[in-house]
């Protein structure tokens, strides 16, 4: 089975700051890899697919990088929107879900 | 639009079981992958099953497999989840969710609903 560790567990960061969250592999899922968005009280938002493809309609400040092991979510220009929940999830063979990062304010 | 609404959800006693239903709308139904995926109180998110556009392809997590069943009513753009044998540990928030895909296993959730809630207490 494949583990998954979501780093860091949790962080504090200022409107305007730049923030990576990083998500690493047991072995290589080549750019089968998601990232999604959760606020408290709502339901995850998928955010980028395949690695680095950002899904219709969200804000071009979110971008994904990565093959193989290791996969980074980079939020440029942070807004009050965004601070959330954020999970890793590789869509390769059975699905699961990073542990999440949580980004609030510093 | 894309509207997914669970219902069936409540509070059951341990060993007991229950139904949830997705009514799904504003999309091919059946050109689509569904999953159920739950979270408890103050926890991470958990897939707990997906299932083909066919219905024909299932998969379960170890843990509610053998004590869950995930289906599909094309004709009625419905998924269902029957779950068996309840623990407390079944205790969550479950979605229904859509895939980008066909197939379960490529697992890319684009559309959740916002949730049918699992309370299994004694």
């Amino acid at each position: 089975d494949i583990q998954m560790t979501q780093s860091p567990s949790s962080l504090s960061a200022s409107v305007g700051d730049r923030v990576t969250i990083t998500c690493r592999t047991s072995q290589s899922i080549s750019r089968f890899l998601n990232w999604y968005q959760q606020k408290p009280g709502k339901a995850p938002k998928l955010l980028i697919y395949t690695a680095s493809s950002l899904e219709s309609g969200v804000p071009l400040r979110f971008s994904g990088s990565g093959s193989g092991t290791y996969f980074t979510l980079t939020i440029s220009n942070l807004q009050p929107e965004d601070f959330a929940t954020y999970y890793c999830q590789p869509s390769y063979s059975t699905p699961f879900f990073g542990p999440g990062t949580k980004v609030d304010i510093k | 639009e894309v509207q997914l609404v669970e219902s069936g959800g409540g509070l059951v006693q341990p060993g007991r079981s229950l139904r949830l239903s997705c009514a799904a709308s504003g999309f091919t139904f059946d050109d689509y992958a569904m999953h159920w995926v739950r979270q408890a109180p103050g926890k991470g998110l958990e897939w707990v099953s997906g299932l083909s556009w066919s219905g024909t392809s299932t998969g379960y997590a170890d843990s509610v497999k053998g004590r869950f069943t995930i289906s599909r009513d094309n004709a009625k753009n419905r998924l269902y989840v029957q779950m068996n044998s309840l623990r407390t540990e079944d205790t969550a928030l479950y979605y229904c969710v859509k895939d980008k895909n066909r197939y379960y296993g490529s697992g890319s959730f684009d559309f959740w609903g916002q949730g049918a809630l699992v309370s299994v207490s004694s």
